[in-house]
C-alpha cells in the first residue's frame, strides 16, 4: 500500500540546537503538509506545500517539498521549549484521494 | 468558535461490549474522518465520509462502524469485534484539503 517514511522517530536537542526531521514517499504526491500534536494534544496543521522546489518559512520554522515531488523536510533553527511535540508529514499520493500520514518524529527540547 | 467536538474525552469499556464515540463539527466541511493513534505511531485511518450519507472504509475498519445522517455529525462505534481497542481516537473534518481535529477521545477496554 501507499507509505510515507518519516524519520527520525525521535530526537533529543539542546534548546537552541537546530532540528530536522525527513519525509519520504516512494510515489509522486500531489501536496505534503505538515502538522504538530503537543504531548497529551491533537495534531494541528501547520503548512502545505504543493510546487516541486517549495520551501516556505514561517519564523524558525523552514519546510522544503523536493524537486521529484516524493520528499520533504521540516527544519527548526535554534530550538525552544515550546517547539517540544510529534511533527507529522502527510502526503496525498497521485491518483489518490487520501492524506497518508508518516508515522510522526517526536522532538524532546532540553533547557 | 467554529471547530470540531469529540465527546468523551476519556472512556473506560469493559470486554465484549459495544462503545460509540461522538465526533460534531461546525465548520460546514463536507468531508469528516476518523483517525486511530497508538503509542508512538502516526495516525492510521479508520472510515471516512465525503459526503452525508456515505462513507468508505480507511486501512483499518474491521471491527468499527459509523453512520452520517447529518452533515455536523460523524459517530464511530467501536464493536466488540475489535480486537485492539484501546487507542488515541480522533475525528477530523477537511476543508481545502486541509485537516481540522477535535481534542481526541482516549478508550481503554478492562
Amino acid at each position: 500500500g501507499q507509505q510515507v517514511m518519516q524519520i527520525p522517530q525521535y530526537q533529543h536537542v539542546q534548546e537552541g540546537e537546530d532540528f530536522t526531521t525527513y519525509c519520504n514517499s516512494s510515489t509522486t504526491l500531489s501536496n505534503i503538509q505538515w502538522y504538530k500534536q503537543r504531548p497529551g494534544g491533537h495534531p494541528v496543521f501547520l503548512i502545505q506545500l504543493v510546487k516541486s522546489g517549495e520551501v516556505k518559512k514561517q519564523k524558525r520554522l523552514t519546510f522544503q517539498f523536493g524537486e521529484a515531488k516524493k520528499n520533504s523536510s521540516l527544519h527548526i533553527t535554534a530550538t525552544q521549549t515550546t517547539d517540544v511535540g510529534t511533527y507529522f508529514c502527510a502526503g496525498t499520493p497521485g491518483g489518490y484521494n487520501k492524506l497518508i500520514f508518516g508515522a510522526g518524529t517526536r522532538l524532546a527540547v532540553h533547557p | 468558535d467554529g471547530g470540531i467536538t469529540q465527546s468523551p474525552k476519556y472512556l473506560f469499556r469493559k470486554e465484549g461490549q459495544n462503545v460509540t464515540l461522538s465526533c460534531e463539527q461546525n465548520l460546514n466541511h463536507d468531508a469528516m474522518y476518523w483517525y486511530r493513534q497508538d503509542p508512538g505511531q502516526g495516525l492510521r485511518l479508520i472510515y471516512y465520509s465525503q459526503i452525508v450519507n456515505d462513507f468508505q472504509k480507511g486501512d483499518i475498519a474491521e471491527g468499527y462502524s459509523v453512520s452520517r445522517e447529518k452533515k455536523e455529525s460523524f459517530p464511530l462505534t467501536v464493536t466488540s469485534a475489535q480486537k485492539n481497542p484501546t487507542a488515541f481516537y480522533l475525528c477530523a473534518s477537511s476543508g481545502a484539503n486541509v485537516l481540522t481535529f477535535g481534542a481526541g477521545s482516549r478508550l481503554t477496554v478492562l
